[in-house]
């Protein structure tokens, strides 16, 4: 069994930035690919980015590239998602979740709300 | 991208009654690539099927997934009351990864 914890939510200003944590634990960190998907009400879930094992290999939704840059440390079982020039439109639940195909183990979720 | 339309938007049914979810792609999912979710109000998604038709492990057989062309159906029989919640479909087939808007299934 995985366990997934973010943390880093909250409510920043349009333009803003915040930086959301997912702390792992339970199973292999290193060897999980891993992503973040957020949900809202109006748009549903979306997939937002990717990261794989150890090659470096990363994706975005185009609806944030050049925004949002996600990230993991190994060492630390730890994956990030750092969020700059945020708008509106990025106000969500942010989940962290392993996977690159399908999602088989989810957090409980980071509220960020954009807002000024 | 792939648009997967989602039917009935909520499902009233009785316990013990069959529910049946369809998911309708907008072109062909390579490999039967489709996955179910249930997320229960205040939780995350979990993963429900995966390949169309397989069941996530500790996931009980009456939930079962089908697959006729872009058509995706999920089944689940004998509903409890511990199945009130919504669901979703998800392809990865191509990317970027999509999700239905979803089905409300309540029970009675």
């Amino acid at each position: 069994q995985m366990h997934l914890v973010e943390s880093g939510g909250g409510l920043v200003k349009p333009g803003g930035s915040l930086r959301l944590s997912c702390a792992v634990s339970g199973l292999t960190f290193r060897d999980s690919h891993m992503s973040w998907i957020r949900q809202t009400a109006g748009k549903g879930l979306e997939w937002v980015s990717y990261i794989g094992t150890s090659d470096g290999t990363i994706y975005q939704a185009d609806s944030v590239k050049g925004r949002f840059t996600i990230s993991r440390d190994n060492a630390k079982n730890s994956l990030y998602l750092q969020m700059n020039s945020l708008r509106a439109e990025d106000t969500a639940v942010y989940y962290c979740a392993r996977g690159s195909h399908f999602f088989d183990y989810w957090g409980q979720g980071a509220l960020v709300t954009v807002s000024s | 991208e792939i648009v997967l339309t989602q039917s009935p938007g909520t499902l009233s049914l009785s316990p013990g009654e069959r529910a049946t979810l369809s998911c309708r792609a907008s072109q062909s999912v390579s490999n039967s690539y489709l996955a179910w979710y249930q997320q229960k109000p205040g939780q995350a998604p979990r993963l429900l099927i995966y390949g169309a038709t397989d069941r996530a492990t500790g996931i009980p057989d009456r939930f079962f997934g089908s697959q006729s062309g872009t058509d995706f159906t999920l089944t689940i029989s004998r509903l409890e009351p511990e199945d009130t919640a919504v669901y979703f479909c998800q392809q990865y087939g191509t990317s970027p990864r999509t999700f239905g808007q979803g089905t409300k299934v309540e029970i009675k």
